[in-house]
Order: structure tokens, then C-alpha cells, then sequence
């Protein structure tokens, strides 16, 4: 089945440490998104990529690094700088329609 | 982007319809208005969209005032499973990939 799949669902950060979070989809989607929410909150948008080998910061880009080398994939790298990382981490990519398809999502918590 | 109201929260009964306002008084004419809904610890849904006719599928209908400044999406018979955050969002569209902009939304609790 065409989707788009987060791995893992759970993860945990030692203080210092970087982590990577998957995002794979099988959509043929162009663009592809990552959200970050805390509890309670609504969604904010950390990166995104509208083609291959490109990509544009978000409203809270700063912490995070991402990559964009195949259509298929866009991992999210949260790394040390990014001192309160412990939210709900979704991945999304758009349709032809404009809709945006999600993830399952990762569970990110700091040890 | 233009920005959406919605209230913070609705109660429904279990088999009647859940009517959720949205306002969006500052839409332009190129803006498409978008429905999501998120269970908890899931990833957003997306229900249905439009532009200025009303729309209909087999979630949801969606109808959008005349003047475009406000939207109502429709549940037409609530059960427990859509008691969810409903996030009403407006953007260029359809074809753009500009990122959408969530608020925070409604939350609707169907009650049996």
C-alpha cells in the first residue's frame, strides 16, 4: 500500500547526543514537510522540501537539520543544539490535490 | 497564508451532526479552504477541501458563505470515532506545495 512511513515510533536523546528520525513515502510526492507538536499545541513547521536536493527552513528550524538526497526520503536530525527536543515528530508530503499526507509520527523524549 | 478562528473545543451527540465553524475573513481569492482532523497520537487526517462551491465526500461535507469569509464543516451523523482536533486551514491551491500552517484547532468530543 502507497504511504508514508515514520520510523521509529518511540526514540530516546541522551543530553549531547544527535538522533535522526526516518521518513520514507512510496507517493511519488514532490514535496515533503516535517511538523513538530507539543502537547496540546498545534502543529509547527520545521523544514520542508518542494523537489530533490532542496530544501527550506520552517518557523522553527533552528536545532534541526534535514536532507533531501532521494525523492522518496527526507530525514530529520535533531542534533544537540536543539535544547528542549522531547514533542511529537510528524512527516508529511503533498499530494496534487494540495492535501497533505502524515505519518504516524515519532515520540521523541530526552533521557 | 490567511488566518483561520476556530473555537477551542464542541460537544456533539453521538448520531447527530457536528457542525464546525471556521472564520476566515481575510481569504483571497486564490486561498482554498482545508479540513484535517487528528486523533490522538496519530498523524492529521485530511478530510475535504474547496474553494467556493460546497463540497461532499464520503467523510464530510463542507460549505463555504458566498462571501468566502467563513466555512462550516459537517459531520453528518457524529459516532464516538470522530472525536478528534479538527483544523480548518486556508492556502494557496491546489497544485502549490507551500507548507500549510495549522492552528490549533477544535476538539470535538461526540458523546454517547
Amino acid at each position: 500500500d502507497g504511504g508514508i512511513t515514520q520510523s521509529p515510533k518511540y526514540l530516546f536523546r541522551k543530553e549531547g547526543q544527535n538522533v535522526t528520525l526516518s521518513c520514507e513515502q512510496n507517493l511519488n510526492h514532490d514535496a515533503m514537510y516535517w511538523y513538530r507538536q507539543d502537547p496540546g499545541q498545534g502543529l509547527r513547521l520545521i523544514y520542508y522540501s518542494q523537489i530533490v536536493n532542496d530544501f527550506q527552513k520552517g518557523d522553527i528550524a533552528e536545532g534541526y537539520s534535514v536532507s533531501r538526497e532521494k525523492k522518496e526520503s527526507f530525514p530529520l536530525t535533531v542534533t544537540s543544539a536543539q535544547k528542549n527536543p522531547t514533542a511529537f515528530y510528524l512527516c508529511a508530503s503533498t499530494s496534487w490535490k494540495g492535501a497533505l499526507f502524515f505519518g504516524s509520527g515519532t515520540q521523541l523524549s530526552v533521557l | 497564508d490567511a488566518k483561520t478562528t476556530q473555537p477551542p473545543s464542541m460537544d456533539c451527540a453521538e448520531g447527530r451532526a457536528a457542525n464546525l465553524p471556521c472564520n476566515h475573513s481575510t481569504i483571497s481569492g486564490n486561498e482554498y479552504v482545508y479540513w484535517y482532523r487528528q486523533i490522538h497520537s496519530q498523524g492529521p487526517q485530511y478530510i475535504i477541501h474547496g474553494l467556493k462551491n460546497n463540497e461532499t465526500n464520503e467523510m464530510a461535507s463542507l460549505i463555504i458563505t458566498e462571501d468566502r469569509k467563513s466555512s462550516t464543516l459537517i459531520l453528518p451523523h457524529a459516532t464516538l470515532r470522530d472525536t478528534a482536533v479538527y483544523y480548518c486551514i486556508v492556502r494557496v491551491g491546489p497544485s502549490g506545495n507551500t507548507p500549510l500552517v495549522f492552528g490549533k484547532g477544535t476538539r470535538l468530543s461526540v458523546i454517547a
